[in-house]
């Protein structure tokens, strides 16, 4: 069956530091992958697309990584701030638009 | 962008009663949709997803329902609610991104 994994331990860091989030996925043959943000209440917010023709794609701060090979994805959030504490998902499109996410890896960045 | 309308925020439901949660979607057409739930700490689980009028996938069986009477709504029912059905609840619209609403907290008593 698909499945979609990410680390559902808490990763606390320290301000300044590289938050590094794990996605690893089973028995998808993506086109693309998706990274979103939660915040406690709301609803994912969409962060970053990766395709699968792409190994590393930038977005200020942020930054994702892409290997098929490994079936699996790395999200990077440089220079984090306590505002970077939230829930971070991947996500994947299988067939028949089925949207399928991670369950969620929670970041905490401490002063 | 698109915007997702969803609403009420917050619903508290005694066990055994009806439920209609509705959503709408604004600035695109012919979106797919979709219904999720959310436990407590826990992932985004797929309830129903929906790709045209009246076209309904079911992830999960349960006692809830789906209905897309028209292009741009998406409706989340159930006749009789258990407690376990209590969550966040939240819609989204996808194309090449995921817009959310801004989910419904339901709480069954």
């Amino acid at each position: 069956s698909q499945k979609i994994e990410q680390n559902s331990e808490a990763l606390n860091i320290q301000e300044g530091k590289t938050a590094t989030l794990t996605c690893n996925y089973t028995n998808y043959s993506p086109a693309y992958l998706q990274w979103y943000r939660q915040d406690p209440g709301r609803g994912p917010v969409f962060l970053l697309l990766i395709r699968e023709n792409e190994k590393e794609k930038r977005k200020e701060r942020l930054k994702v990584t892409f290997d098929t090979t490994l079936k699996q994805s790395l999200f990077h959030i440089t220079a984090s701030q306590p505002a970077d504490s939230a829930t971070y998902l991947c996500a994947l499109k299988g067939g028949g638009n089925k949207l399928t996410f991670g369950t969620g890896t929670q970041l905490k960045v401490e002063l | 962008s698109q915007t997702i309308h969803q609403w009420p925020a917050t619903l508290v439901q005694p066990v055994g009663s009806p439920l209609s949660l509705e959503c709408t979607v604004e600035g695109t057409s012919n979106p797919n949709l979709y219904w999720y739930r959310q436990a407590a700490g826990r992932g985004l689980q797929l309830l129903f997803y929906s790709v045209g009028i009246g076209q309904i996938s079911s992830e999960v069986p349960q006692n809830l329902s789906a209905s897309r009477p028209q292009d741009r709504q998406f409706i989340l029912s159930s006749k009789k609610l258990l407690l376990s059905d209590s969550g966040f609840y939240l819609c989204a619209s996808f194309a090449s991104e995921a817009f959310f609403g801004q989910g419904t907290r339901l709480t069954v008593v």
